[in-house]
């Protein structure tokens, strides 16, 4: 079955750098790769969409890559803030919109 | 106006008791979803229904029940609680079956079985 791995050690950085975060599989070729945002005790909100044949896509201060020879997807967020600290999910798209989310990676700004 | 929403918020019960989650979506969105969010924070995919007809049913026990009256309600009833069933609940809608259509979800409602 499908596997989707985000770090699970949250990633603390100073606020005004941009936030790497990393999004790997295994066992799965999505047609679709999304990445959304929680906030402690919300529903995930949806951030950005990224197709297979798509190498990368941006929306303001935010950039996702897809290699899927390598099987991985990577979240950015320059000139990151404070109100950008949250948990980022990434999900793989498959038959019939469905996702597999993965677990999550919480990102910590500080000013 | 809440686009997904969810009732109740909180709910705390017994092993072996019935609940329900309610699930109303204002989007006029034509498949609706539940998932399970457990401690370590994976979100997974329960089930899904279109226009009211199921179309995801993961391996989940027959004790869930998920029920659409109509295409804007999709309800959740669990019968014999257990306490592996502790968990955050999530609705979630989106505009059609179509593979990358954003999804919308709910605020959760976190289950808490004693």
């Amino acid at each position: 079955s499908q596997k989707i791995e985000q770090n699970s050690e949250a990633l603390n950085i100073q606020e005004g750098k941009t936030a790497t975060l990393t999004c790997n599989y295994t066992n799965y070729s999505p047609a679709y790769l999304q990445w959304y945002r929680q906030d402690p005790g919300r529903g995930p909100v949806f951030l950005l969409l990224i197709r297979e044949n798509e190498k990368e896509k941006r929306k303001e201060r935010l950039k996702v890559t897809f290699d899927t020879t390598l099987k991985q997807s990577l979240f950015h967020i320059t000139a990151s803030q404070p109100a950008d600290s949250a948990t980022y999910l990434c999900a793989l798209g498959g038959d019939f919109n469905k996702f597999y989310f993965g677990s999550g990676t919480k990102l910590n700004v500080k000013p | 106006d809440t686009a997904v929403s969810q009732t109740p918020k909180y709910l705390v019960t017994q092993m072996g008791n019935d609940k329900s989650i309610k699930c109303e979506q204002n989007l006029g969105h034509d498949t609706m979803y539940w998932y399970k969010q457990d401690s370590k924070k994976f979100l997974k995919i329960m089930f899904s229904y279109n226009n009211k007809e199921l179309i995801i049913n993961e391996t989940v026990p027959n004790r869930f029940s998920p029920k659409s009256p109509d295409k804007a309600h999709l309800n959740l009833h669990i019968n014999s609680l257990e306490l592996g069933d502790s968990a955050v609940y999530f609705c979630a809608s989106s505009q059609d079956l179509v593979v990358g259509h954003e999804q919308y979800f709910g605020p959760g409602t976190r289950l808490t079985v004693t």
